[in-house]
């Protein structure tokens, strides 16, 4: 089946600092991928997305390449500020065994960023 | 952007009661809706999946009786928790997708608490 693989959190990074997080995906066929955000007491938003191979997807500074080869969509951030702190979902979006498009997700990764 | 708009936002109530709690999508017609259930600090679990006018399709695991789905137009579905106990509070996610290759929106969550 369908899985997402992200690193565990917490996070807590300073403000400024450099920001990897980590997913990895097992699909059958070819996902399209995602990455959400949710803050504190709020819904998911979607962040960005990538719907094919050596797709890069960027939003709000941040950015995720879809690597094929080594099925992976890691999340990226060259300066990270205080209200990027909030939880970070990788997502995959495949035929499930049901035979529908869905969402499957990872665990998500809490970020903190400090001042 | 397409907005998902999810009511209320947060309930308390007593055991044994039945809940509603309403999505809607402000801006597009949502052809298929789905629900999540979202356990402190874990990721979203998906409950079901419901096409405008169909039965809503079930996960493994989760009761049909309990969680009764209604998606009777195209910009309305309800989750109503039905005889709710204080092991079915949670946080509950609507999302809503126009078709297949539009991604899903999400609303802001709902809060349940069973007392």
């Amino acid at each position: 089946g369908n899985s997402v693989t992200q690193m565990e959190g917490p996070v807590t990074l300073s403000e400024e600092a450099f920001l990897t997080i980590n997913c990895t995906y097992t699909a059958t066929g070819y996902p399209s991928l995602f990455w959400y955000v949710q803050y504190p007491g709020e819904g998911l938003q979607l962040l960005l997305k990538a719907t094919k191979a050596d797709d890069k997807g960027s939003n709000k500074g941040f950015e995720a390449t879809y690597r094929k080869e080594t099925t992976s969509f890691h999340l990226e951030k060259g300066s990270v500020q205080v209200s990027d702190s909030a939880v970070y979902f990788c997502a995959l979006s495949a035929l499930s065994g049901a035979g529908s498009y869905q969402l499957t997700f990872g665990k998500g990764t809490k970020l903190s960023v400090i001042p | 952007g397409a907005v998902v708009s999810q009511h209320p936002s947060w309930v308390i109530c007593k055991s044994g009661t039945s809940v509603k709690i309403e999505c809607r999508s402000l801006d597009f017609q949502a052809t298929t809706m789905f629900w999540y259930r979202q356990f402190p600090k874990q990721s979203l679990m998906l409950m079901a999946t419901s096409n405008e006018g169909s039965k809503a399709t079930y996960e493994q695991g989760v009761e049909k009786d309990k969680f009764l789905i209604n998606h009777a137009s195209l910009t309305l579905s309800t989750l109503t928790v039905t005889s709710a106990h204080p092991e079915d509070s949670s946080f509950y996610i609507c999302s809503a997708r126009a078709s297949l290759n539009q991604p899903q929106h999400f609303g802001d969550g709902t809060r349940l608490s069973i007392l």
